[in-house]
């Protein structure tokens, strides 16, 4: 069993949609990241979370510490949010940050 | 530009060579991580350094070797390379070594043929 897991893996929605993406964890941690990676490769840090909320524009991150779990939302989706999407965790001892294996986002037009 | 830069961004080379890939760190960031992202491996956690020294090991293979230098920069030299090393080599930097605050670079293609 990983210790980061995603879902769902692979996540195709219309435009305008309301997208939930969900990540578990199964260790003790002290942060908790989502990352955006488009075709292309490069890697761009949205959130870093400890507790409670976030929000960025249509973007909104939650995390619920006791549940172990986070959820990274997009209201109102566009194409242009077609990425793949990765929660990372940094376990409480050490900093190198364990990642799942990503949500592959697709939004039509 | 997130502050972090990769050079070069792209590489091809053959079995058996050997390559070194570069990272300067966002500026005023002491930590420097590499991960690797393979088709089968996802990302996976190389090696941190953090103001010149070694801070953490991840799954690194003896091939792979790194450093930091006295200015931050670091390198990733990759030896005796095979197939299964083509990926993704990311690097991230952060201020303290605690693993907060990451910027990523934009990664440096590798493909071994």
């Amino acid at each position: 069993k990983n210790e980061v897991e995603q879902s769902p893996q692979n996540l195709t929605a219309q435009e305008g949609e309301f997208i939930t993406i969900n990540c578990s964890y199964s260790v003790g941690i002290s942060a908790l990241h989502w990352l955006q990676q488009h075709p292309g490769g490069g890697i761009v840090s949205l959130f870093m979370l400890s507790s409670g909320k976030k929000k960025h524009g249509r973007l909104i991150a939650t995390i619920n510490i006791q549940e172990k779990h986070s959820s990274l939302h997009i209201t109102a989706s566009h194409p242009r949010d077609s990425a793949v999407y990765i929660c990372a965790v940094k376990e409480t001892s050490g900093s190198r940050l364990t990642f799942g294996e990503g949500t592959q986002l697709t939004v039509n037009p | 530009d997130s502050g972090v830069t990769q050079t070069p961004k792209h590489l091809i080379t053959a079995t058996g060579q050997r390559v070194t890939l570069r990272c300067s760190p966002r500026s005023g960031d002491l930590s420097v991580y590499w991960y690797q992202q393979s088709l089968d491996q996802g990302l996976q956690f190389l090696i941190q350094y953090y103001n010149g020294e070694e801070r953490a090991k991840g799954n690194i293979l003896e091939r792979f070797s790194a450093q930091q230098f006295p200015d931050l920069h670091s390198e990733l030299n990759l030896s005796s390379l095979e197939l299964g090393d083509s990926a993704l080599y990311f690097c991230a930097s952060s201020q303290s070594g605690k693993g907060y605050g990451y910027t990523f670079g934009s990664g440096t293609r590798l493909t071994v043929v």
